[in-house]
């Protein structure tokens, strides 16, 4: 079993719809995840942190915690073509809040119009 | 603020040389990690940096090297590179416990 798992993509959905990025991880003593957005050729981009169970949003995007399900999701509500990406799930390893970051494999979001 | 800076952007190396990059974190991050991106393996850890002394390591082998220096810029170092080496190198910073700032990378191709 991979530490990080995110669900197979591509993903396609419409403009104006909500995407749904889901990822599950091994490590029941992590602390933090976080959603990083990768365009095509350059780095990986901070989009969302979080730490407790629950929800958190910000704009658009809404992350959820489940610690007891070792799950962590993104929604992406009224994409547009511009969220075309790849998007990483990341979690920090060892039961600490810092240091080394476990990704998973990405999932590719295509948002047409 | 300004971002993490990586030099140099891009690298063309050929097999068995060493090479070098470079990593300014944002001003006041203490934290430096590094972590190498192909399209098989995708993001790996290689180690992280903090005031000077290496708080966690990947698990590559002992030819990738870094350090840190006062001023909290980072160094790796490959020796005897391999053809497998080319990748996507990023540097990441942050302030030790916050999320981590990736920069722009290093892209070394090994001929």
């Amino acid at each position: 079993q991979k530490e990080v798992e995110q669900n197979s993509g591509p993903l396609s959905v419409p403009e104006g719809a909500i995407a749904s990025l889901n990822c599950t991880y091994s490590d029941r003593v992590s602390q933090s995840f976080f959603w990083y957005r990768q365009y095509s050729g350059k780095s990986p981009e901070l989009i969302m942190s979080i730490y407790s169970n629950g929800d958190k949003e910000d704009g658009r995007f809404t992350a959820q915690l489940n610690k007891a399900s070792q799950y962590v999701s993104l929604l992406i509500r009224d994409s547009q073509p511009s969220d075309s990406a790849t998007y990483l799930c990341a979690v920090t390893a060892g039961g600490t809040s810092y240091g080394k970051l476990t990704f998973g494999q990405g999932t590719i979001l295509t948002v047409h119009p | 603020k300004a971002g993490v800076t990586q030099t140099p952007r891009y690298l063309i190396k050929t097999r068995g040389q060493q090479v070098t990059l470079s990593c300014s974190p944002i001003s006041g991050h203490r934290s430096v990690s590094w972590y190498q991106q192909t399209p098989g393996q995708g993001l790996q850890f290689l180690f992280e940096y903090f005031s000077e002394t290496q708080r966690n390591k990947g698990n590559f082998p002992g030819r990738f090297s870094g350090r840190q220096f006062s001023n909290s810029r980072s160094e790796m170092n490959v020796s005897t590179l391999e053809l497998g080496d080319s990748a996507l190198y990023l540097c990441a910073s942050s302030s030790g416990d916050s999320p981590q700032y990736f920069g722009p990378g290093t892209r070394l191709l090994v001929l």
